[in-house]
């Protein structure tokens, strides 16, 4: 079945530090890949998505590029700030068809504390 | 107004007791999924609707039952409530469509079984 493998947490950093969260995958077909955060008391948000490899996904600053060729999604932010404190999820929805249709796996989620 | 909106907020109860936790949506999306997180394991689908009359079971089902009352509202329930059941439950929605639909997920019911 479907797999998301993210790096393991909690990541601590300093203001204005380079954000690297990795994400690796398995599925079968062509899975559309996003991050969602998920901030302190709130439900997750969609942060980026891509459909097709070699697709960019970006916002806030943060980005991530579908890599079939290592089926790889990693995250970049090239400055955090301390308000990007959050859990960072991966995700892959399935794209074969059938009642399982757009069903999302999800790593198991990144913790981010970015100090002043 | 939250367009997902998940009652209630927190819930604690005992073991063996019926609990339901709610959910209702204003985005007029047809798909609507419930998950639970639990520390150092993410989400994980429970149940999923794609439609009013479309219910499928998700991976840990087990000790679950939902209830698609209409477009707006799905509903979890636990029949006899056990301590492993104690989580974090989201409810989310998504457009139909296709693998690219992104889900809008509630803030989540925070539910101790004692």
């Amino acid at each position: 079945g479907d797999s998301v493998t993210q790096m393991e947490g909690p990541v601590t950093l300093s203001e204005e530090a380079f954000l690297t969260i990795n994400c690796t995958y398995t599925a079968t077909g062509y899975p559309s890949l996003f991050w969602y955060v998920q901030y302190p008391g709130e439900g997750l948000q969609l942060l980026l998505k891509a459909t097709k490899a070699d697709d960019k996904g970006s916002n806030k600053g943060f980005e991530a590029t579908y890599r079939k060729e290592t089926t790889s999604f990693h995250l970049e932010k090239g400055s955090v700030q301390v308000s990007d404190s959050a859990v960072y999820f991966c995700a892959l929805s399935d794209s074969m068809g059938g009642t399982s249709y757009g069903k999302l796996t999800f790593g198991q989620g990144t913790i981010l504390t970015v100090h002043p | 107004d939250a367009d997902v909106t998940q009652t209630p907020r927190n819930r604690i109860t005992k073991t063996g007791k019926r609990i339901m936790l709610e959910c209702s949506q204003t985005k007029g999306h047809d798909r609507m999924y419930w998950y639970r997180q639990d520390p150092g394991l993410g989400l994980r689908l429970i149940y999923y609707s794609f439609d009013v009359k479309d219910i499928n079971k998700g991976e840990i089902s087990d000790g679950y039952s939902v209830s698609r009352q209409a477009q707006a509202k799905f509903s979890l329930s636990l029949e006899s409530a056990i301590p492993n059941q104690t989580a974090l439950y989201f409810c989310a929605t998504s457009e139909s469509g296709g693998a690219n639909q992104p889900q809008h997920f509630g803030d989540g019911t925070r539910l101790s079984i004692l």
